[in-house]
């Protein structure tokens, strides 16, 4: 099936620095990616849609100058979480479908990223 | 706005059956999928069923919808120690979103 990679795994960083995400699809374009957020004990929450090619859309409540999102090609986009503080500290994970194929629907999940800011 | 609930919590002994429960409000959704995530890990699809049919059955996952009361099932044939995890049901809007469940903690002890 198709794959979606996630880098890096798992991240530690200074309170106030900045945190690129990257979300790959390897095998397949994806003019739409998803990206979500999960809390300790926590469902999935969906935090924005990242189109290729123009502005993500963020859900309600989520800061769109502090979750920057960068969908620049088909196969690549990117989360980043800026001025970082304790409290972004998270599992995120990407999502992508090849909407090329419109027999599948299936959405593929990167591994994840566990963000620490200490 | 949508939403998706589930139980929080199953306790099964092993070699026994597991039904997992999930209600959802968005009467337009496509499709409705189980995801599982074991600690630490990212989500693991595990079946999927179109929202015109009411079963489908994959080895020991058996999923049931009903779609009148909008309510999705999995069941977990000859539950494993390995299949202690948390299992998500989530719906795929007609915007392709997905929304998930708050996930459901199955314990399965021997």
């Amino acid at each position: 099936g198709a794959v979606v990679s996630q880098h890096p795994s798992w991240v530690i960083c200074k309170s106030g620095t900045s945190v690129k995400i990257e979300c790959r699809s390897l095998d397949f374009q994806a003019t739409t990616m998803f990206w979500y957020r999960q809390f300790p004990k926590q469902s999935l929450m969906l935090m924005a849609t990242s189109n290729e090619g123009s502005k993500a859309t963020y859900e309600q409540g989520v800061e769109k100058d502090k979750f920057l999102i960068n969908h620049a090609s088909l196969t690549l986009s990117t989360l980043t979480v800026t001025s970082a503080h304790p409290e972004d500290s998270s599992f995120y994970i990407c999502s992508a479908r090849d909407l090329g194929q419109s027999w599948d629907t299936e959405a593929f999940f990167g591994q994840g990223t566990r963000l620490t800011v200490v | 706005g949508e939403d998706v609930e589930q139980s929080l919590f199953l306790s099964v002994r092993e070699g026994d059956s597991s039904v997992i429960n999930c209600t959802y409000t968005d009467s337009s959704s496509t499709y409705l999928y189980w995801y599982k995530q074991e600690p630490g890990a990212g989500l693991q699809l595990l079946t999927y069923i179109f929202s015109n049919m009411d079963m489908k059955q994959d080895q020991r996952l058996t999923v049931l919808l009903n779609k009148k009361d909008k309510h999705l099932s999995l069941r977990i044939a000859d539950t494993q120690t390995g299949d202690s995890a948390i299992y998500f049901c989530a719906e795929q809007d007609n915007t392709d979103k997905l929304i998930f469940g708050t996930g459901t903690r199955l314990q399965v002890f021997p």
